[in-house]
């Protein structure tokens, strides 16, 4: 069975600091992997995915992740977060399953 | 494009009452599924529709029912709400099985 873990369920970060939010998976087989945001009262959105090929992955407001298949690992890191970033986010995994989300973590950022 | 959309945004029940929350897509894509998000415990699979004229459980899918009226639209059905259904609900889609999934905005459900 596939399984995602979101070690951090909550982040308090200041404002343009750094940040690196921490996803493990477990899967037997090759997955995909990807890591949406949510902001207060809305749906997901996508972040960014691996699906192949190089293994650090840019997405979308200046957010990127790197895979790391020894350490079965997708952190997701930004330099220098702003105000806008606060947001749950959520990683998830595919692998010979459905798609699996992890609990996800609340990203705070601290003026 | 809209994208996906739900309707209501907002519901209150009374517990036995019964609904059905709307789920369309445009972008012509063949999977659809329902979440329950709910504090702490990330979203978890209701069911979902691999394609047009097919639907299976996913990891919670007792107290609902789901139908795939054509490929656009995929609604979900509490026959009787219990509390343990007040939840916010979100539906999906996807260009194939298991791939990158779409979100809609989601329908905050409360059962008194």
């Amino acid at each position: 069975a596939q399984s995602v873990t979101q070690l951090d369920s909550q982040v308090p970060v200041f404002e343009e600091a750094p940040v690196e939010l921490r996803c493990n998976y477990s899967s037997s087989v090759s997955v995909y992997l990807f890591w949406y945001v949510q902001y207060p009262n809305q749906g997901l959105q996508l972040l960014l995915k691996y699906l192949s090929g190089s293994t650090l992955v840019k997405g979308i407001n200046g957010f990127e992740a790197e895979f790391n298949k020894s350490q079965t690992s997708f952190h997701l890191r930004k330099p220098s977060v702003h105000i806008s970033d606060t947001a749950e986010y959520f990683c998830a995994v595919i692998g010979n399953e459905k798609l699996t989300f992890g609990t996800g973590t609340r990203l705070t950022i601290i003026p | 494009n809209a994208g996906v959309t739900q309707t209501p945004k907002f519901q209150v029940l009374k517990t036995g009452q019964s609904m059905t929350l709307q789920c369309a897509q445009d972008m012509n894509h063949n999977s659809m599924y329902w979440y329950r998000q709910d504090p702490g415990m990330g979203l978890r699979l209701i069911y979902y529709s691999a394609s047009e004229g097919t639907t299976d459980k996913g990891e919670v899918p007792n107290g609902y029912n789901v139908s795939r009226l054509n490929k656009r639209e995929f609604s979900l059905r509490l026959e009787s709400a219990a509390p343990s259904q007040t939840s916010v609900y979100f539906c999906a889609s996807s260009p194939q099985d298991w791939t990158e999934q779409f979100f809609g905005p989601g329908t905050r459900l409360t059962v008194l």
